[in-house]
């Protein structure tokens, strides 16, 4: 069953934050988050493996909440580079070799100037 | 340079018509996963391979199939395409070693069946 996220779609100016939302109605054992830009590939941007780690990646955070079975991304001082759509993919115990990797609806992100 | 390959990158084919898209890493991954990708609809993965012989269906698996014969390699074949099969697919790789650096995704097939 896919992670529900929200907002479905969120415009910012620059230096704006953001947060993205990922939520599962299972029990989690990872959370990744990736980013895709019009046009390209998905890119990794970060894996939360425990309940309530923390991660950074530029200006850009994650938390991962095991008991809640959420996961938010934060993006902090948004630039323009930041627009795309972001996915998180959660990976439930039974799979917790990492292979059954079940994507979001996704997040639509635009930086305006 | 560390890639997964997708060729090709864009196909339109008829209904009924065999058709195999193809996916090689150079990493050495063990694992490698194959996604299609719809408006709405996000990834959803169709199957998956945690090495060489060994696969498993993931959440939409209905008409495709995959084999997994040398580690680099993990073809997705079409046997009789249907129009609701158009889509973009990616392909996927990751090592259970690395964990902390997710999925490397390959560039993309565009896949129109009519």
């Amino acid at each position: 069953q896919q992670p529900v996220q929200s907002p479905q779609a969120v415009i910012l100016r620059e230096g704006e934050d953001a947060v993205i939302n990922c939520s599962s109605s299972k029990a989690l054992y990872s959370v990744h988050w990736y980013r895709q830009k019009h046009g390209e590939a998905p890119v990794f941007l970060m894996i939360l493996l425990k309940g309530g780690e923390q991660k950074g990646h530029e200006k850009i955070s994650a938390s991962f909440n095991e008991k809640k079975q959420q996961s938010s991304l934060y993006l902090t001082a948004s630039q323009l580079s930041y627009s795309g759509t972001y996915f998180c993919g959660t990976v439930r115990p039974s799979n917790n070799a990492g292979n059954m990797l079940t994507f979001g609806g996704g997040t639509r992100l635009m930086v305006k100037p | 340079e560390a890639q997964v390959t997708q060729n090709p990158r864009y196909l339109i084919t008829v209904t009924g018509k065999k058709l195999t898209v193809t996916c090689s890493q150079n990493m050495n991954h063990e694992y490698m996963s194959w996604y299609r990708q719809d408006p709405g609809l996000g990834l959803r993965q169709i199957y998956y391979s945690m090495n060489v012989e060994v696969t498993d269906k993931g959440d939409v698996p209905e008409g495709y199939k995959v084999s997994r014969k040398e580690k680099r390699n993990f073809p997705l074949i079409l046997e009789s395409p249907s129009p609701n099969q158009t889509s973009l697919y990616f392909c996927a790789s990751s090592s259970p070693g690395q964990g902390s650096r997710g999925y490397t995704f390959g560039s993309g097939t565009r896949l129109t069946v009519v």
